[in-house]
């Protein structure tokens, strides 16, 4: 059974700083990934999916990265700001209909101005 | 183009009620889907529908019933409600090619 794992559950930086979140999973047999960000109260906006097949996916500030073979994705944000603020989800999907998401439990993200 | 809607936002209910939770998407997508988000267990898919006419349990089905009315709209009914179904239920609309899912705003029900 996949398995996903956050790291950090929680961090705390100064407006500007450049970050990294860490998703790990079990199960390499995926079909993409998908990073969602959550604010409180309110439901999941899909920031990036990446297929199997590609390293990367870019959208403005964020970079999300895959290396499927070792279970990991990485999720960048450049020069944070607070309205960055809020839960990053990342979930690995087998790509089928009739299988769920398998998400991690998030991590909290908070922006200082 | 409104993507996926759901009614209501907020619900109160007393033990032994009953409720429909309404969604829709406006995608043309053939598959849906219903979760729930407890703190500390993340989201645990509910039920799942395909396509139009077929629906199929998921993790955790137990005190759900749920209908596909027609290609846009999926419904949750619990038809007791239990202090442990107490959660924000999200609802999914998934593409298939590339595969990825839309989410819904949820609706936050309490059980009292």
């Amino acid at each position: 059974k996949q398995e996903v794992t956050q790291i950090p559950a929680a961090l705390s930086v100064p407006e500007g700083e450049n970050l990294v979140l860490n998703c790990s999973f079990t199960d390499s047999a995926i079909y993409n990934l998908q990073w969602f960000r959550q604010d409180p109260g309110k439901g999941l906006t899909s920031l990036l999916l990446i297929q199997s097949s590609q390293r990367e996916q870019t959208s403005g500030r964020l970079n999300a990265s895959l290396d499927k073979s070792s279970g990991r994705s990485t999720l960048y944000i450049a020069a944070s700001q607070p309205g960055d603020s809020a839960t990053y989800l990342c979930a690995p999907s087998e790509g089928q209909a009739g299988t769920a998401l398998i998400f991690g439990k998030g991590t909290t993200l908070s922006v200082s101005s | 183009n409104a993507g996926v809607t759901q009614t209501p936002k907020f619900q109160v209910l007393k033990t032994g009620q009953s409720m429909t939770l309404q969604c829709a998407q406006d995608m043309n997508h053939n598959s849906m889907y219903w979760y729930r988000q407890d703190p500390g267990m993340g989201l645990r898919l509910i039920y799942y529908s395909a396509s139009e006419g077929t629906t199929d349990k998921g993790e955790v089905p137990n005190g759900y019933n749920v209908s596909r009315l027609n290609k846009r709209e999926f419904s949750l009914r619990l038809e007791s409600a239990a202090p442990s179904q107490t959660s924000v239920y999200f609802c999914a609309s998934i593409r298939l090619s590339p595969y990825e899912q839309y989410f819904g705003p949820g609706t936050r029900l309490t059980v009292t």
